[in-house]
């Protein structure tokens, strides 16, 4: 079965620190990978997404994630955080050859980002 | 494009009630998925249909909830009867499943459910 592993449950970092958020899946195949983010209260918006071509992903705010199909990890950078960027990052994963659809949702990275 | 609408946007009901709990996926979608969100328990795929027919209710955590998806633009997910352990917020997500898709799904504001 497909799994998504966030180790970082939570993280604090001050403001213009670089951020590293790890994702590791466990599908072997061909996978769609997602990370979305949770401000507090609102529900999930798609952050950035790969699909195919470049493992390097840019996504929105700054944010990017590299693709390393040897280590099964799309982790999330951002070279320098701001306080608005507290919130819930969960990372996702949809693998191509299991005949279904849905997405397999790490259990979220909360980041608190101090002014 | 209106996105992803659900409602209510808060739900108090007393332990026993019936509560039902509406999604309008995004026009031209053709998957709904049902989450439910809290501390305990983290992001939960509760059942997800596809062109209307449910296709993994796994989730679904007991004969008290039922989910039904009479057409393509309304969904609905039912508790009979409510438990305070079911207070939770509950998300609707849609996304365009084929051939070249990405798969992404596209999230609803949610349901805030409290049962006291």
């Amino acid at each position: 079965a497909q799994s998504v592993s966030q180790h970082n449950h939570h993280v604090i970092l001050s403001e213009a620190a670089s951020l590293e958020l790890g994702c590791n899946y466990s599908y072997g195949g061909t996978v769609n990978l997602f990370w979305y983010v949770q401000y507090p209260g609102q529900h999930l918006q798609l952050l950035l997404k790969y699909f195919s071509g470049d493992p390097l992903v840019k996504g929105i705010k700054g944010f990017e994630a590299e693709f390393i199909k040897s280590k099964f990890s799309f982790n999330l950078r951002k070279p320098s955080v701001q306080w608005s960027d507290t919130a819930e990052y969960f990372c996702a994963v949809k693998g191509y050859q299991t005949g279904a659809n849905n997405l397999f949702f790490g259990t979220g990275t909360r980041l608190t980002v101090i002014p | 494009d209106a996105g992803v609408i659900q409602s209510p946007r808060h739900e108090v009901t007393e332990m026993g009630q019936e509560v039902t709990l509406r999604c309008k996926p995004i026009s031209g979608h053709n998957s709904l998925f049902w989450y439910r969100q809290t501390m305990m328990r983290g992001l939960e795929l509760l059942i997800y249909f596809n062109n209307n027919v449910p296709i993994d209710d796994s989730g679904m955590p007991e004969d008290r909830f039922s989910a039904k998806m009479p057409n393509a633009s309304f969904s609905t997910l039912k508790i009979q009867p409510s438990e305070p352990r079911d207070s939770a917020v509950y998300f609707c997500a849609s996304s365009l499943f084929g051939s070249g898709s990405s798969n992404e799904q596209f999230f609803g504001p949610g349901t805030r459910l409290t049962v006291l």
